[in-house]
């Protein structure tokens, strides 16, 4: 059975640093596409961007290049995401997807990870 | 790179059809057969239901059909359920330079 496990909700201050993660299991974690997602409060999905596990190739969302970094250990099947200075406005629910056989859908999805910036 | 066009709510009573617009532009949607749709319950992981623009996962009903014509995708969800009440989302392929793009989302409500 494919999972995506994500790591649990954190509470944050402006201006630090943090890493989420997303284990996957049940399938070839190096040959499929992992993607993230950002869901803020009451809003859409928004794609943030996508990795191959397999040799790291990462593609970053133009909205979002620079202010956040993907990255995965292949050696315990987990990607993650990364922010150096967290802003109020990171304030949102991440999910990761794996990416389906067709490298375009994302056809299982982890629980969520909520992520809450407040001074 | 903007999100696609959704129509904000959408909404039918039990057995009848409601049918989702989606419409991108000649770089997205219009540039390739890559659109899928999500369905997401409140409080809940999204939900894949379409992908390939047409085609359905195992375990998705066939309530649920995808057609795309031009720049514009289009879900159609049959015979509604009350289960049916959730937020639905279109996502298509955009180029290497912005990976994939979401609707802005439909509240699909059953009377």
């Amino acid at each position: 059975e494919v999972q995506l496990v994500q790591s649990g909700a954190e509470v944050k201050k402006p201006g630090e640093s943090l890493k989420i993660s997303c284990k996957g299991s049940g399938y070839r974690f190096t040959t499929s596409w992992i993607g993230w997602v950002r869901q803020m409060p009451g809003k859409g999905l928004d794609w943030l961007g996508i990795i191959y596990p397999g040799d790291s190739d990462t593609r970053y969302s133009p909205s979002v290049q620079g202010q956040v970094t993907i990255s995965a250990d292949k050696s315990v099947s987990t990607a993650y995401l990364q922010w150096s200075s967290l802003r109020a406005s990171d304030t949102a629910m991440y999910y990761c997807a794996k990416v389906g056989f067709s490298g375009y859908e994302a056809d299982y999805w982890g629980q969520g990870t909520l992520v809450t910036v407040s001074s | 790179q903007s999100a696609l066009t959704q129509p904000p709510s959408a909404s039918g009573s039990p057995g009848q059809s409601v049918t989702i617009s989606c419409t991108g532009t000649s770089s997205d949607v219009g540039a390739n057969n890559y659109v899928s749709w999500y369905q997401q319950h409140p409080g809940k992981a999204p939900k894949l239901m379409i992908y390939g623009v047409t085609k359905r996962p195992s375990g998705v009903p066939d309530r649920f059909s995808g057609s795309k014509s031009g720049n514009t995708a289009s879900l159609t969800v049959s015979g509604l359920q009350a289960e049916d009440e959730a937020d639905y989302y279109c996502s298509s392929y955009a180029g290497n330079n912005n990976p994939r793009v979401f609707g802005t989302g439909t509240r699909v409500t059953v009377l």
